[in-house]
């Protein structure tokens, strides 16, 4: 399979634990992207990655929050001290990004985190 | 403030028929727009794409409309199939031209299609 794979599919915690989730790109991919998708909403951006340097960060990725892409190929985001407000689907995509061009962001299942 | 606004959250077509999605935007400058299907337990795959040059794109049963001066773009599918019942959405990228930037999207818009 060589498409965007995440890992855990599912999380369960309670709050104020520390979570990491995994991403793990289509191959040869440069850019790296993470969303949020809350119940009735479409994904939410969070923040992306060009190879190793995260270049755009959303206001919706709180001080709790942090992501990492450190060899430029898979990436973890980490949420401490989780609130139930966390509670999400947190969608991976990833795109070979030319410069002035749309390319297509495939997307992962998702990790599922229901915060208790 | 919702920027890419899909006000229907719902939609029932018998199959073989036409079903409409409907998306509206606000801000003049988005340039370049994209539907996206989504099943239960997947993630959001890429459907079909529309530049502002244009005002329509076919992909097969696949047609999307857009009309810049209403700031409205539309996804049709003729002939309706029940494989395509899922969550359909609306994105725009940031940046201009199309260029890569995080996609902002709509609420989405659950298509059934009844056999």
């Amino acid at each position: 399979d060589t498409g965007v794979s995440q890992d855990p599919r599912h999380k369960i915690t309670k709050r104020g634990q520390n979570v990491t989730f995994r991403c793990d790109p289509i191959s040869e991919h440069n850019r790296l992207y993470w969303y949020r998708q809350t119940l009735g909403q479409g994904p939410e951006f969070l923040t992306y990655f060009q190879n190793e340097a995260q270049l755009e960060k959303s206001r919706l990725l709180s001080d709790r929050f942090s992501a990492e892409r450190p060899k430029g190929s898979f990436s973890t985001l980490e949420i401490q001290r989780t609130e139930q407000g966390d509670s999400a689907m947190y969608l991976c995509a990833s795109s070979f990004g030319l410069a002035g061009a749309w390319n297509e962001q495939f997307f992962g299942p998702g990790t599922r985190l229901t915060v208790l | 403030d919702q920027q890419v606004k899909q006000n229907s959250p719902s939609l029932s077509v018998q199959e073989g028929r036409i079903s409409i999605l409907n998306c509206d935007y606000t801000n003049s400058m988005f340039d370049y727009f994209l539907w996206y299907k989504k099943y239960p337990a997947e993630g959001p795959t890429f459907l079909i794409s529309i530049s502002s040059i244009k005002d329509k794109n076919e992909d097969g049963r696949f047609t999307v409309f857009l009309n810049k001066s209403a700031k409205h773009l539309s996804l049709h599918i003729v002939p309706s199939q029940p494989g395509d019942s899922a969550v359909y959405f609306c994105a725009t990228p940031t940046g201009s031209g199309g260029s890569q930037g995080n996609l902002i999207f709509g609420k989405g818009t659950k298509l059934s299609v009844k056999p």
